[in-house]
């Protein structure tokens, strides 16, 4: 079973500080996801990255795929009470499933 | 609004029962997948259907069965309930399978008691 890991588990920083949050795992995958999940709701996708190396930017948020598809990175800039949510990664494995990652918990502060 | 609906919100039942959960996907997606999120975990796939065929299967437990009718919602349902079965169940849609973007409800928090 492909696992993804994800770290800081929590992360609880003042409004506009950097934070950046670590999607790995030993196993290739052919796409990745990151979605964020709000209290009460269900996850929204933030974005799909594919290629190998591929950089990505939302406004403040940049993710980056890993050269060898392995790992991912999401990178907030100046984050805002807005942003506080859990931020999830998901990868595509080799049996079609998405899998998803254990979860990064952020609180920002004002 | 993903457009996926989940009913019901909230359910609390005691052990032993059986229950239903349910999900209409969004207008032209023909996957359905169901997902259980605890408290100390992350989501945890159960089993996907596609077009009314079960696609692919999780860690889903012998106690639940899913089903996607010809209208494209789908069911789940748990029988023999355990207090560990109290979780958020969440449904999402997507056009095909595969890596596609997933759209989710707003889930069915469970509770047993």
């Amino acid at each position: 079973t492909q696992l993804l890991e994800q770290s800081p588990q929590f992360l609880s920083i003042q409004e506009g500080e950097n934070l950046t949050v670590y999607c790995n795992s030993s196993s290739v995958f052919s796409s990745l996801q990151w979605y964020r999940q709000e209290p009460g709701e269900g996850p929204v996708l933030l974005v799909t990255v594919v290629t190998g190396g591929e950089v990505k930017k939302l406004k403040r948020l940049t993710f980056q795929f890993g050269d060898a598809r392995k790992d991912s990175s999401l990178h907030i800039t100046a984050a805002q009470p807005g942003d506080t949510g859990l931020y999830l990664c998901a990868g595509e494995d080799n049996t079609d499933k998405l899998i998803f990652g254990t979860g990064t918990r952020l609180q920002v502060f004002p | 609004d993903s457009g996926v609906t989940q009913t019901p919100k909230h359910l609390i039942t005691a052990t032993g029962q059986r229950v239903t959960l349910r999900c209409s996907p969004r207008s032209g997606d023909l996957s359905v997948y169901w997902y259980q999120q605890s408290l100390d975990q992350g989501l945890q796939f159960l089993i996907q259907y596609y077009n009314g065929e079960e696609r692919a299967k999780g860690n889903i437990l012998e106690r639940f069965s899913a089903q996607q009718f010809p209208d494209l919602h789908s069911e789940l349902n748990l029988s023999s309930l355990e207090l560990g079965d109290s979780a958020l169940y969440f449904c999402a849609s997507s056009v095909g399978g595969g890596g596609s973007p997933l759209h989710f409800g707003n889930g069915t928090r469970l509770t047993v008691t």
